[in-house]
């Protein structure tokens, strides 16, 4: 079983849509957690961390759910610019992170 | 400010032949180093982990090996390359508190022919 699970998409989405996306994790000592984009053939670059209590960004808002193991993206109003693959982290013993295969997400006019 | 550079961008390399990647951190002391490899519409897959210079921990069995010979460089090498090393690879570095994420390079796109 892999240590993050998410769904492959892809979601086509039209601007100005509210799209979520979740994430599932296997170990319940996981310690941090984060969402990370990446853009076609270009490294992931983080987007936000999770916390337990949920944090907000401009228009990106992330919640994590210990109880049931999962953590979510929201994102509102998406840009066209907005396209591109989320990915989720969670981390575990000395730091390492491990990455969900990522969700597609197209923004369309 | 801390960066961190890698190189080559791009690399096409023969099956069989030897491969040596470098990673450099600029900006600050002991971070930890890692090695990631994402295939063709995959996700990334952990290979090597460093704390310290020399402490490199493998995460999967494979071609590959990875070697700390000073605090901020990180190489990845093997000595004979299979069709099935092709992929981007990706150096990150971070803090030794994981709250704070990683960082990745720009990463190496290495296809093996």
């Amino acid at each position: 079983r892999k240590e993050v699970e998410q769904d492959p998409g892809p979601f086509n989405v039209p601007e100005g849509a509210t799209v979520a996306f979740n994430c599932t994790y296997s170990n319940s000592a996981s310690q941090s957690f984060f969402w990370y984009r990446q853009d076609c053939r270009k490294e992931p670059k983080l987007l936000m961390s999770v916390y337990s209590s949920g944090n907000e960004d401009g228009r990106f808002t992330a919640q994590l759910n210990r109880a049931s193991q999962y953590i979510s993206l929201l994102i509102r109003d998406s840009k066209l610019s907005d396209s591109a693959t989320y990915l989720c982290v969670g981390t575990y013993n000395f730091n390492k992170f491990y990455f969900g295969s990522g969700t597609k997400l197209n923004v369309k006019p | 400010s801390q960066t961190i550079h890698q190189w080559p961008a791009t690399l096409v390399q023969p099956v069989g032949s030897p491969l040596s990647l470098e990673c450099t951190v600029e900006g600050t002391s002991n971070p930890n180093l890692y090695w990631y490899r994402q295939a063709a519409g995959r996700g990334l897959q952990l290979l090597f982990y460093s704390i310290g210079i020399d402490q490199i921990s493998s995460e999967v069995p494979q071609n590959l090996s990875a070697s700390r010979p000073q605090d901020r460089q990180f190489i990845l090498s093997s000595k004979k390359l299979l069709l099935s090393d092709s992929g981007f690879y990706l150096c990150a570095w971070s803090v030794t508190d994981s709250r704070f994420g990683y960082t990745f390079g720009s990463g190496t796109r290495l296809t093996v022919v």
